[in-house]
């Protein structure tokens, strides 16, 4: 149980044009969902927070115009790059905290390679 | 500021070795400690877990503790396995902005030879 799925699993794009990234909880309603960004030999960052039905909240420097995140069901939660740029690839990693787990959870997906030419 | 520094790795070691990823941390408040692992081409998986000074969380072999006076969370195995080879994250929780939020170190890759 506690499946999380992200398709796809890696997609290259050129510069400019804007990519989907998503994010799924196979077997359970996600409340949360988190999305961050990995760079190679570093550790995860967080980048945004995204409740169902609500608002993303963004971390400090990331530029909420530029990745899009939209929780629209329980089970859903979509980031998109806008406008990429080379700077832009990266691993970009959901997680999901189910609803009224009642303890602290998050599950992770297994990840999205963005590459952008 | 919130921050977890692990060793850098990576790590080898033969089958049966025992095994040590040390892992501090750097903390406003009282954070739980977590160890996740990341076997090749999946996501991150809670390994194990501690949410106070002192406890010992342990699973599938492992163990960590909890240690406030050292701001330690050091993982070890008495004996590793080839199944044990991944990246291993160790990570703190606090809340900010009505919501808990995970701080990751940069990970430690784990290669068991037979």
């Amino acid at each position: 149980g506690a499946v999380v799925s992200q398709h796809p699993s890696w997609v290259i794009c050129k510069s400019g044009t804007s990519v989907k990234i998503e994010c799924r909880s196979l077997d359970f309603q996600a409340t949360t969902m988190f999305w961050y960004r990995q760079f190679p030999k570093q550790s995860l960052m967080l980048m945004a927070t995204s409740n169902e039905g609500s608002k993303a909240t963004y971390e400090q420097g990331v530029e909420k115009d530029k990745f899009l995140i939209n929780h629209a069901s329980l089970t859903l939660s979509t980031l998109t790059v806008t406008s990429a740029h080379p700077e832009d690839s990266s691993f970009y990693i959901c997680s999901a905290e189910p609803r009224d787990s009642g303890l602290y959870e998050q599950y992770f997906g297994p990840g999205t390679r963005l590459t952008v030419t | 500021g919130n921050s977890v520094t692990q060793m850098e790795g990576p790590v080898t070691l033969s089958e049966e070795a025992f095994l040590t990823i040390n892992c501090t941390y750097t903390a406003t408040g009282y954070p739980s400690l977590f160890w996740y692992v990341q076997y090749p081409g999946e996501g991150l998986q809670l390994l194990l877990k501690a949410t106070k000074a002192d406890d010992k969380g342990s699973n599938k072999g492992f163990e960590a503790t909890y240690r406030k006076e050292t701001t330690s969370f050091h993982l070890e195995k008495g004996s590793v396995q080839v199944s044990d080879s991944a990246v291993y994250f160790c990570a703190l929780n606090f809340y900010q902005g009505g919501s808990e939020k995970l701080v990751f170190g940069k990970g430690t890759k784990l290669t068991v030879n037979p």
